[in-house]
């Protein structure tokens, strides 16, 4: 079954705690991508990837790093959680020239920075 | 830039009624998708329709359809014989096929189908 999986689902941590967010593609996407929705926002991108060590800043990318060692995983990196970082994320992935029903989601993490 | 425009932050439908959810964009790509999609409130993004700028006709996809005017730069999704699952937060977004995948999203519009 084609699905991007993202972990942790559900995450609680403090102000200036490291932590990653895993993001993993089963279907040899070359574009991977992160987004950040807020109330009112909609989402935005964070960083994206056109494939294994080609990384870019997105719309918002103040406060995250990321890395794209295997084709399969972008994990997204927060080294110094603030509050104004608590969001639901969403990773995706697509074939670089993709277009209709080819953009895949994942379920969404929900990160909460006290 | 792209810029998606969605000016309906809630909207109420009753049961079996049709209702349209209004969005309008903006780019200076001559090639670009439109994409709807829905968020209910377990937080899932579900793909709902995509309409390319160069499609001949409107998108359908059982009860949803695109309503496509180019000339007027909207994409409004209606939603036909609306049940009560349909409530949600549904987004508009708008990419450049061809090149990255980037979405652009609207701010979205929660409805709420009722009795």
């Amino acid at each position: 079954e084609a699905q991007v999986t993202q972990n942790p689902r559900y995450l609680i941590t403090v102000t200036g705690k490291k932590l990653t967010v895993t993001c993993s593609q089963n279907m040899n996407h070359e574009y991977m991508s992160w987004y950040r929705q807020d109330p009112g926002l909609g989402l935005r991108q964070i960083y994206y990837s056109m494939n294994v060590e080609v990384t870019d800043k997105g719309d918002v990318p103040e406060g995250y790093k990321v890395s794209r060692k295997e084709k399969r995983n972008f994990p997204l990196i927060l080294e110094s959680p603030s509050p104004n970082q608590t969001s639901l994320y969403f990773c995706a992935s697509s074939p670089t020239r993709s277009s209709g029903n080819t953009i895949y989601f994942g379920e969404g993490s929900w990160l909460t920075v006290v | 830039a792209q810029k998606i425009t969605q000016t309906q932050p809630g909207m109420f439908v009753q049961e079996k009624e049709a209702v349209t959810l209004d969005c309008t964009y903006d780019t200076s790509d001559p090639s670009y998708g439109l994409f709807w999609y829905k968020q209910p409130s377990s937080g899932e993004m579900i793909f709902l329709i995509y309409q390319g700028s160069y499609d001949q006709q409107n998108a359908t996809e059982g009860r949803y359809s695109l309503n496509f005017q180019k000339a007027r730069k909207s994409a409004n999704l209606v939603i036909s014989a609306s049940q009560l699952g349909d409530s949600a937060m549904y987004f508009c977004a708008m990419g450049s096929p061809g090149t990255a995948s980037k979405l652009t999203f609207g701010t979205g519009t929660r409805l709420q189908v009722t009795l």
